[in-house]
């Protein structure tokens, strides 16, 4: 099983609301990555999580706050949201963070394309 | 910023013709990794290239990697209509907090 599963795949929600993204692995993978994308660009990192730590926060806003409940899961909590936020969420596991190793190679969910009105 | 630059940020080619990206990068790397991402959809790996290598295959992809360059290219043979998405490389940095870093993308079209 290769697959990272993100919920949900659409969602919509206005700039007072709070909602949470989801993203589940079970291929045993120890680091887990948040990105952000925009139409027409890169994947821009947000965080990273190493064996359920947090290693990497690029600089986000406190309207965005991770968390890995266990080895398996990620979530984003999203609140009062800006409508330049809107855009597609891509979660991805990696054997290890491992800079190297070749086990880095990431492997993406489909992402949850978010619109903030 | 370390992002690397890809060139051709687009590319159309008909069905059956080969394609070819480039991708330029600013660091030392431990590996480059080449991604393939459907219209909206995630990112899926295609090939990693060691620092130590020059050359590598998979299938209809063949990888080169200049380290005196710092550049590296990916070419699909033979290129079909399920070929078309967007293509990025990624450096793996030999220094640094060990994040992989996307390059600007190759938005790649076939034609039937």
């Amino acid at each position: 099983d290769t697959e990272v599963t993100q919920t949900p795949k659409h969602l919509v929600m206005g700039m007072t609301n709070k909602k949470s993204l989801k993203c589940e692995q079970h291929m045993g993978h120890r680091a887990m990555y948040w990105y952000k994308q925009k139409a027409k660009k890169p994947p821009e990192l947000m965080f990273v999580y190493s064996y359920e730590k947090l290693s990497i926060n690029e600089s986000v806003p406190s309207r965005f706050s991770p968390e890995c409940p266990n080895s398996s899961l990620l979530n984003l909590h999203l609140h009062a949201l800006q409508p330049e936020d809107s855009a597609l969420y891509l979660c991805a596991s990696s054997q290890e963070r491992g800079a190297g190793t070749g086990k880095n190679i990431q492997y993406f969910g489909a992402g949850t394309r978010l619109s903030v009105l | 910023s370390q992002q690397g630059e890809e060139d051709p940020q687009a590319l159309s080619i008909q069905e059956g013709e080969n394609a070819t990206m480039n991708c330029s990068y600013k660091t030392s790397i431990n590996n480059l990794q080449w991604y393939r991402q459907n219209s909206g959809r995630g990112l899926v790996h295609l090939i990693l290239i060691r620092s130590n290598e020059r050359e590598k295959h998979s299938g209809r992809l063949r990888v080169t990697l200049d380290t005196s360059k710092k550049s590296s290219s990916l070419l699909i043979t033979a290129s079909r209509a399920a070929d078309t998405a967007s293509y990025f490389c990624a450096t793996d940095p030999n220094f640094g907090n060990e994040k992989l870093t996307f390059g600007t993308g190759t938005r790649l079209t076939i034609i039937p």
